[in-house]
């Protein structure tokens, strides 16, 4: 299975941007990169995922390096509600397998 | 469009009962995937089903443990002879296709407690 790696912990100030990096090295060409992230005492959500170019929807952007091994979540202004487990997953085939994710901690 | 509908949301069996989780996907959603999550862990996949079909089983324990999604109704995930060990969160999530291109949607989860 294609792993990725991420920080354990990240902390942010509120109303900063904040960028959750994950490296994916074994990353195949078929695989699609997924965020999500898990509020506390919640299922998870997703965020946003990309193949090879840079992505951009209402609650984040993904920025993929050219050779795919490794891709950043950007959220461009933190909030309190931000605070969450991001999750950095590599789609192949069927299933979508969670690692341990980034706790984020949003600071006011 | 109500989102993915897990219930019951808290339940607890004493050792060796049956507990039998249900998740009703999104309306138009043929696919359904079961994780669970220990306490301060990350989720484990369990298993994908495609209505009827059971596609990848691999994260499933092989014994006290099954998975259905039938023509009609929610997919069920189903527990035999609990023991403490299987108190955790369970949390399902469908998707309109298979999970490549496409986003997730994941219901609030059902915690067991095996008391």
């Amino acid at each position: 299975d294609a792993k990725t790696t991420q920080p354990n912990s990240m902390e942010s100030n509120e109303e900063e941007p904040v960028h959750l990096p994950c490296n994916h090295s074994t990353i195949s060409g078929t695989d699609y990169i997924h965020w999500y992230r898990q509020l506390p005492s919640q299922g998870p959500e997703y965020v946003i995922h990309g193949l090879t170019s840079n992505v951009n929807n209402r609650m984040a952007s993904l920025a993929i390096a050219e050779d795919r091994k490794s891709s950043t979540l950007i959220l461009h202004r933190a909030t309190l509600r931000d605070a969450a487990v991001y999750y950095c997953i590599l789609t192949r085939s069927n299933d979508m397998r969670f690692g341990a994710g980034t706790r984020l901690t949003v600071k006011p | 469009n109500a989102g993915v509908m897990q219930n019951p949301r808290h339940l607890v069996r004493r050792r060796g009962q049956e507990a039998r989780l249900r998740c009703s996907p999104m309306k138009g959603h043929s696919h359904v995937y079961w994780y669970r999550q220990l306490p301060e862990e990350g989720l484990k996949f369990m298993v994908y089903l495609q209505k009827e079909n059971i596609i990848d089983e691999s994260g499933m324990p092989k014994e006290r443990f099954s998975a259905e999604f039938p023509k009609e109704g929610p997919s069920i995930l189903r527990i035999q002879q609990v023991v403490r060990g299987d108190s955790a969160a369970y949390f399902c999530a469908s998707s309109a296709f298979r999970g490549l291109n496409t986003e997730a949607f994941f219901g609030q989860g059902t915690r067991l407690t095996v008391v």
